[in-house]
């Protein structure tokens, strides 16, 4: 089975400064790869998908931007932050399962001050 | 294009009592559907899943039910405990790639 890791866990960050989060993938080869964010008490926003290395898809004009550097390694990425980007961000994989099914990882709580 | 939703944003139910959340979707050729669960400050979980060829599936005190005529997709809980509080969502796919849509999601409180 699928295992995803995300770090870092939690991060603060002042309006203005860059940002990485990284996500990694272990148990699967070739997944399709996803980058959520979830503001309090709302639903799942796809930022990003990627179906493969160097191929990103953006789903809503932002802020952010997302790479995959490697075929289990997933990074969103800002230049400079705005308050608006306060989130939890979830990257999500879908592998080798034969179904449309997106497992996630444990996810990343951003507050930006 | 596909849409997801669930009809109560919330939902309170006695310990042991079943819980039943409830979820629509929109597009009649949808042929999987996905139900996940998410603890507060955790990511989704996925819990169970069903296909369009099937009316019910079960799993370790869970049932899902499918009611492709309304368009309609239930998750039941039997005998809900505590670690079953967290908010559930639906999804389907509906997007390019095999994206999934999402459901807003209920929450489940359950009262000891």
């Amino acid at each position: 089975s699928q295992t995803i890791h995300q770090w870092p866990a939690t991060l603060v960050q002042p309006v203005g400064s860059p940002l990485s989060l990284e996500c990694t993938v272990e148990g699967t080869s070739n997944p399709n790869l996803y980058w959520y964010r979830q503001a309090a008490g709302r639903g799942l926003q796809l930022l990003f998908y990627s179906v493969g290395i160097g191929q990103i898809s953006s789903e809503v004009p932002q802020n952010l931007s997302a790479s995959r550097p490697q075929d289990r390694q997933f990074i969103l990425s800002s230049k400079k932050l705005l308050l608006s980007d306060s989130g939890f961000y979830l990257c999500a994989s879908r592998g080798d399962t034969g179904t449309d099914t997106q497992y996630f990882g444990p996810g990343t709580r951003l507050t930006v001050l | 294009g596909e849409s997801v939703g669930l009809h109560l944003p919330t939902l309170s139910v006695q310990e042991g009592d079943n819980s039943i959340i409830n979820c629509a979707y929109s597009n009649s050729a949808s042929d999987y559907f996905i139900w996940y669960k998410q603890e507060s400050g955790k990511g989704p979980q996925f819990i169970i899943d069903i296909r369009s060829n099937m009316d019910k599936r079960q799993g370790q005190r869970v049932t899902v039910l499918l009611n492709k005529t309304v368009k309609h997709l239930s998750l039941q809980i039997a005998a809900t405990q505590p670690g079953d509080s967290a908010v559930y969502f639906c999804a389907a796919p509906g997007g390019s790639q095999g994206n999934l849509i999402f459901g807003k999601g209920t929450k489940l409180s359950v009262k000891p």
